[in-house]
């Protein structure tokens, strides 16, 4: 199981963090997805800290012992959206319960 | 690219089958895995399970007796197959190329999804 805070609220410009913990993330690679309002989730993190091609700079990830952090820098208002972490436990993925991020 | 098709309706009790066209890509390339997520509506993300062209398939253990994934003949397509469905299988089911190296998994890209309302 994979927890992530409810919901989170940040001002335009700001700094925001989304935790994930987890029994054994620390021997696990983590990545995120975040998804719109009508869209299919996208990656924007994986192997907990690699951002894939296209991803602005302002999305970083870190984990540090069972918890992993995708951290949105100078946020904007596109960055409102829900955020799932998900992982690879041997023979199954788990995903976070989800984000709700709201720029306000 | 990923895009999902089959019937947007399907009764209780009865099965439920999904197709994933797969272009600009290859199901045989075993670099990858394919694999199906649900969404019920406003709720969070499930797997469902993910299949190797020629290899091993993992499933969600709580849907293991109820679920089927499969290459088409046309290695083109892979399909989903959800037996014995109720209310609590609508969802909004996505297709995705899955990653899986040691510990190391993502999904990416994804379709664009379908929605399946279970009905009578």
């Amino acid at each position: 199981e994979l927890t992530q805070p409810p919901s989170l609220t940040v001002s335009p410009g700001q700094t925001v963090s989304v935790t994930c913990s987890g029994d054994e993330l620390e021997n696990k690679f983590v990545c995120w997805y975040q998804q719109k309002p009508g869209q299919s989730p996208v990656l924007v993190i994986y192997q907990d800290s690699e951002r894939p091609s296209g991803i602005p700079e302002r999305f970083s990830g870190s984990i540090s012992g069972n918890t992993a952090t995708l951290t949105i820098s100078g946020t904007q208002a596109v960055d409102e959206a829900d955020y799932y972490c998900q992982a690879w436990h041997s023979t199954f993925v788990v995903f976070g319960g989800g984000t709700k991020l709201t720029v306000l | 690219q990923l895009q999902e098709s089959g019937p947007g309706l399907v009764r209780p009790s009865e099965t439920l089958s999904l197709t994933c066209s797969v272009s600009g890509d290859s199901i045989t390339d075993t670099s990858y895995y394919w694999g199906w997520i649900r969404q019920p509506p406003g709720k969070g993300l499930e797997w469902l399970g993910s299949l190797l062209y020629g290899g091993i398939t993992y499933y969600n253990p709580s849907l293991r007796s109820r679920l089927s994934i499969s290459v088409d003949a046309s290695r083109t397509h892979f399909s989903l197959r959800l037996t014995s469905v109720t209310a609590a299988d609508t969802s909004i089911y996505y297709c995705a190329r899955h990653k899986i190296f040691g510990v190391d998994s993502y999904f990416d890209p994804w379709g664009q999804g379908t929605l399946v309302t279970v009905s009578s």
